[in-house]
């Protein structure tokens, strides 16, 4: 089955800085890798996601990359900013049927 | 439009009575649906998932179980509740227009 691993498991940045989290993912059939923003005491949000068929993906600050090949896949965090400080989980599997969860990255954007 | 409930909000139960958890979904049909528990500072841990009424996939061994009893509607239930079984119940489900998952607001169980 789908193994998913997720690094750093917390990222501290200064407001403006850039944040960039990684995953690997074991199966290559998976086609779907999403991206969830969870606040304190909230439920998982989706943010971005990407489809096997594009390498990039970008919506405003957020953008995502896919490698295929390497089996990996990023987020990046432009011009942080406090309100961005959340836990950020990816996830990767084939659609619809499950996901498969990273183990979450804390980020803290200090002003 | 699509949105989806769960209830109740928060919940304190003492170990070893019983449980049931329930998520709606409106504004679509048969659409999957996902229940998963997550523990304090935890990841997202999967605990079963459904296809269609009276179809359940379960994806970790325990004492909870999960029905479908309509289309919308998926239920999380125990017969006797541990300590262990304390974190945030969340219910997702996907969207068929464009594969997207979203998650419910979620259920905060305390066991005491």
């Amino acid at each position: 089955g789908e193994n998913v691993e997720q690094h750093p498991s917390t990222l501290s940045v200064q407001e403006g800085d850039s944040a960039v989290i990684k995953c690997t993912y074991s199966d290559s059939a998976s086609n779907y890798f999403p991206w969830y923003k969870q606040e304190l005491g909230k439920r998982p949000q989706l943010i971005i996601d990407i489809r096997s068929n594009v390498g990039e993906k970008k919506d405003q600050r957020i953008a995502v990359t896919l490698n295929k090949t390497a089996k990996h896949f990023s987020l990046h965090i432009t011009e942080t900013q406090p309100e961005d400080s959340a836990v950020y989980f990816c996830a990767a599997g084939v659609f619809f049927q499950k996901l498969v969860f990273g183990t979450g990255t804390r980020l803290l954007v200090s002003p | 439009s699509q949105t989806i409930h769960q209830w109740p909000a928060t919940l304190v139960q003492p170990v070893g009575s019983p449980l049931s958890l329930e998520c709606t979904v409106e504004g679509t049909s048969n659409p999957n649906l996902y229940w998963y528990r997550q523990a304090a500072g935890r990841g997202l841990q999967l605990l079963f998932y459904s296809v269609g009424i009276g179809q359940i996939s379960s994806e970790v061994p325990q004492n909870l179980s999960a029905s479908r009893p309509q289309d919308r509607q998926f239920i999380l239930s125990s017969k006797k509740l541990l300590l262990s079984d304390s974190g945030f119940y969340l219910c997702a489900w996907i969207d068929p227009t464009n594969y997207e998952q979203y998650f419910g607001p979620g259920t905060r169980l305390t066991v005491t």
